[in-house]
């Protein structure tokens, strides 16, 4: 399929070592993010998501960190697989009467066997 | 348990043409969101829509529009396609309309014009 991240930041890990992927996000009022892998061809795939209530939230292999007094998301990747090569993107939502999702720019992570 | 499906996969149309994207949610959702996705950058928010109605709009020109059925699927149109219209077009599910709820996506309609 086409590349989904086409001129994105690229992030090269090496197998087994954990990933860091970092997003700003510009409106304070968001109160919901979300993390999405996107592979190759395919739409995004929900990994984890936090409340602005939280500032860190664990899932299978990942964590997220909240930092609202910057405006900062991140995501943990433990022990990376091949597999979790892909683009991903972080995405925030507010309160407005609607779930509409804000999108980051997305990050490429290639994973080094 | 199928996920949120969406046809066709790819379709190509020449300028100036209509075109019917579809979508089905996961079954259970309610809502169901559309977003156009440009090569090399994050999907744009098109529209919500939620127990038929229309939730939310982003900021798109009046040639796309969509509805909502009664079974939850939803359909997006787009009229008179420009060439700035190619693009990868997702569709996302979620239970309730809220913004505090995961949103699940399709793996989307590949829509090339000529």
């Amino acid at each position: 399929g086409e590349s989904v991240g086409l001129h994105l930041p690229t992030l090269s890990v090496q197998e087994g070592d954990n990933s860091i992927i970092n997003c700003a996000y510009s409106n304070s009022a968001s109160d919901y993010f979300i993390w999405y892998k996107q592979e190759s061809g395919k739409g995004p795939q929900f990994i984890i998501d936090i409340r602005s209530n939280m500032d860190k939230r664990q899932g299978q292999r990942v964590t997220v960190l909240l930092n609202k007094t910057v405006k900062h998301l991140s995501l943990q990747i433990a022990a990376t697989q091949p597999g979790d090569s892909a683009v991903y993107f972080c995405a925030e939502s507010a309160s407005y009467g609607n779930n509409r999702l804000a999108f980051g720019k997305g990050n490429q992570v290639v994973v080094i066997p | 348990d199928a996920g949120v499906t969406q046809s066709p996969t790819h379709l190509i149309k020449t300028r100036g043409q209509h075109v019917t994207l579809r979508c089905s949610p996961i079954s259970g959702h309610k809502s169901v969101s559309w977003y156009q996705q440009v090569l090399g950058q994050g999907p744009q928010f098109i529209f919500q829509y939620y127990e038929k109605e229309e939730r939310g709009r982003g900021n798109f020109p009046d040639r796309f529009s969509a509805r909502q059925f009664p079974n939850y699927s939803s359909e997006l149109n787009v009229n008179a396609l420009l060439l700035g219209d190619s693009a990868l077009y997702l569709c996302a599910s979620s239970v309730g309309q809220n913004s505090n709820q995961p949103q699940h996506f399709g793996d989307g309609t590949r829509l090339s014009i000529l």
